[in-house]
């Protein structure tokens, strides 16, 4: 069964920092890898989604990589400002768009 | 402007009824999912749809059922058998394709009173 952790659960970093946000998975057949941001009360924002034959992809301030040989997968977040405070989720697809996610990592960014 | 919305925001349910949440889709999207989230938690799949007239359950159907009679739109109904059915409540859509992203609507919270 695959399972998904994000560590740590809270963050709270200076404005300006560069960060790296955490997320393991126990079994490494997966489709791709996707990282979504949650403001409080609202939906979710896919914020890059990584195939399983890639490495890493890039956006903006944000780059994530994945090593499926390993479980795990990091998101980048460069310059961090507060508006990128948020909760941030990691989910990968089993199959079937089928996605296992993680508890989620809720980041604050102080001014 | 595309998109998917679901309503209503707030839901509250009286013990022993039924409640339908709306989830609709202009994005043409053939896949719809919907999701539970729990405090603290990651969101667990209750039932998903890849095409219309057809759906399968997900990890926690139980309590849950419904429909996809058209392509735009994938009501939930929480069922008196739900019984812990306070959560937030979220619903996506994907293109076909095992590589395309999930767009997410932006949730109901249902309670109980």
């Amino acid at each position: 069964k695959q399972e998904v952790t994000q560590i740590p659960a809270a963050l709270s970093v200076p404005e300006g920092e560069n960060l790296v946000l955490n997320c393991s998975f126990t079994d490494s057949a997966i489709y791709n890898l996707q990282w979504f941001r949650q403001d409080p009360g609202k939906g979710l924002t896919s914020l890059l989604l990584i195939q399983s034959s890639q490495r890493e992809q890039t956006s903006g301030r944000l780059n994530a990589s994945l090593d499926k040989s390993s479980g795990r997968s990091t998101l980048y977040i460069a310059a961090s400002q507060p508006g990128d405070s948020a909760t941030y989720l990691c989910a990968v697809n089993r199959g079937a768009q089928k996605l296992v996610f993680g508890q989620g990592t809720r980041l604050t960014i102080n001014p | 402007d595309g998109g998917i919305t679901q309503s209503p925001k707030y839901l509250f349910r009286k013990e022993g009824q039924n409640v339908t949440l709306s989830c609709e889709q202009n994005l043409n999207h053939d896949a719809m999912y919907w999701y539970r989230q729990d405090p603290g938690q990651g969101l667990r799949l209750i039932y998903y749809s890849q095409i219309v007239n057809d759906f399968q359950k997900g990890d926690i159907a139980e309590g849950y059922s419904v429909s996809r009679e058209k392509k735009e739109s994938f009501p939930l109904t929480v069922t008196s058998a739900q019984k812990n059915p306070t959560a937030f409540y979220l619903c996506a859509c994907s293109m076909q394709g095992g590589n395309q992203p999930q767009h997410f609507g932006d949730g109901t919270r249902l309670s109980i009173l």
